[in-house]
């Protein structure tokens, strides 16, 4: 089946700092990848919409600046969060779908700690 | 803003005991599908509904797709202990996957 690799799985950063999260799919192509955030015991929420070649689509209120999102190929789409803050802290999960309509195959997540 | 509801927010039932989560929609959906998320995992794809009224199970899970397409339901037959994880449902609202907020499922055995 489809597989979603996202790197890394952990993080911890000093505030101030940046960090970036890989979403790759192993083995399809990923026209769209899509970035959610997780708060604990909380549903998904979507962040932004990633297409290869494009630019991202945000939801709102989420700060494009802070979160910065490239989609460089079919098969890669990274998150930067920048100058992390504590309240960044959060669970970070991606995912990808092959073509339009298809079902979600979702990375394993990468939790992010901001001290 | 929140666009499709999930309901009951937490079950905790006993082992054998059936189950039932709902998601409701203001807007009509394209399609809705369920996931599954284990403690500390990621959510994983169960099934989605497409047409008006459709009905489709696997093994113990049934899943219902409204006649309008704005609502749906996961039950799970006869509880087991391997079912414990939050479900979601995931209504395709235009070029977008929209989630509900979850069901949290416990089983006590």
């Amino acid at each position: 089946g489809a597989v979603v690799s996202q790197h890394p799985s952990w993080v911890i950063c000093k505030s101030g700092t940046s960090v970036k999260i890989e979403c790759r799919s192993l083995d399809f192509q990923a026209t769209t990848m899509f970035w959610y955030r997780q708060f604990p015991k909380q549903s998904l929420m979507l962040m932004a919409t990633s297409n290869e070649g494009s630019k991202a689509t945000y939801e709102q209120g989420v700060e494009k600046d802070k979160f910065l999102i490239n989609h460089a190929s079919l098969t890669l789409s990274t998150l930067t969060v920048t100058s992390a803050h504590p309240e960044d802290s959060s669970f970070y999960i991606c995912s990808a779908r092959d073509f339009d309509r298809a079902p979600l195959h979702f990375g394993n997540g990468t939790r992010l700690t901001v001290t | 803003g929140q666009q499709v509801m999930q309901i009951p927010q937490y079950q905790h039932v006993q082992e054998g005991e059936d189950f039932t989560t709902y998601c409701n929609s203001s807007t009509t959906l394209s399609n809705i599908q369920w996931y599954k998320q284990r403690p500390g995992g990621h959510p994983v794809f169960l099934i989605q509904l497409v047409k008006s009224g459709e009905v489709k199970k696997q093994k113990r899970l049934t899943f219902q797709f409204g006649e309008a397409k704005k609502n749906s339901s996961l039950h799970i037959t006869a509880t087991q202990t391997t079912d414990v994880g939050t479900y979601f449902c995931a209504g395709r609202l235009y070029y977008k996957l929209v989630f509900g907020a979850g069901t949290i499922l416990r089983v006590k055995s």
